[in-house]
């Protein structure tokens, strides 16, 4: 089974700042994906970005980009120029490939942001 | 762009009455989920279904719980005989073929509340 750990529960940042969110996991298979979503407070689910495992170089999605490192289980979102839509709770979610059709994702407990004016 | 839709938005039952949560998900799509998160918990996973059948389930999904695909385009999940644990925010998700099948995309979720 994984888990995930998402050791900052809140984070603020002035708008235009960039911030940091942190993720690690853990799973002893080899192939996965990497997910961030973030939900903001209409509840609805939204993809922000995605890592393949097997991908040295980081993902960049406009504003957002990761910090991957495979060795240390870790994968981070860096936000820069916070805008104030950006403000939602984010979910780090691991999906691990295993023999079969089954995708689950494991999300997980989030990290609020608040992006201040 | 294509979306998953889902209805209804909010749903308010008594305990130990059935309901259905109602699903689009996107057309071209194979792969289809339940998710749920109850209030200021973590999104858990229910159930995936592919190709007509049950992919893989959690500890969650007992025999309350059921999914059908009663058509081309409905993805649906039933509670037989609902608990106030059950609620919770649901969300449907669905992904396509080959790489695409790792990306899900998510519907805006349907609040369940029982009374």
């Amino acid at each position: 089974a994984q888990t995930v750990t998402q050791s900052q529960p809140e984070m603020s940042v002035q708008e235009a700042e960039t911030v940091t969110l942190s993720c690690t996991y853990d799973t002893s298979e080899n192939n996965y994906y990497l997910f961030w979503y973030k939900q903001p407070p209409s509840r609805q689910m939204i993809l922000v970005i995605r890592q393949e495992a097997y991908k040295q170089q980081n993902a960049t999605e406009n504003r957002f980009s990761v910090n991957f490192q495979k060795a240390a289980k870790s994968f981070s979102l860096k936000i820069s120029d916070s805008q104030l839509g950006d403000t939602a709770m984010y979910f780090c979610a691991p999906l691990v490939i295993s023999s079969g059709s089954a995708r689950q994702l494991t999300f997980g407990s989030g990290t609020q942001l608040t992006v201040l004016p | 762009e294509p979306e998953v839709t889902q209805t209804p938005s909010h749903q308010v039952t008594q305990m130990g009455q059935e309901v259905i949560l109602r699903c689009v998900p996107i057309s071209n799509h194979l792969y289809f989920y339940w998710y749920r998160q109850i209030l200021g918990q973590k999104v858990e996973f229910l159930v995936s279904f592919y190709n007509n059948e049950i992919s893989e389930k959690s500890e969650i999904f007992d025999d309350q719980f059921s999914v059908e695909r009663p058509d081309g385009s409905n993805f649906t999940l039933k509670i037989r005989s609902t608990k106030l644990e059950d609620s919770a925010m649901y969300f449907c998700a669905s992904s396509g073929r080959e790489l695409a099948k790792n990306i899900q995309y998510f519907g805006a979720g349907t609040r369940l509340s029982v009374l």
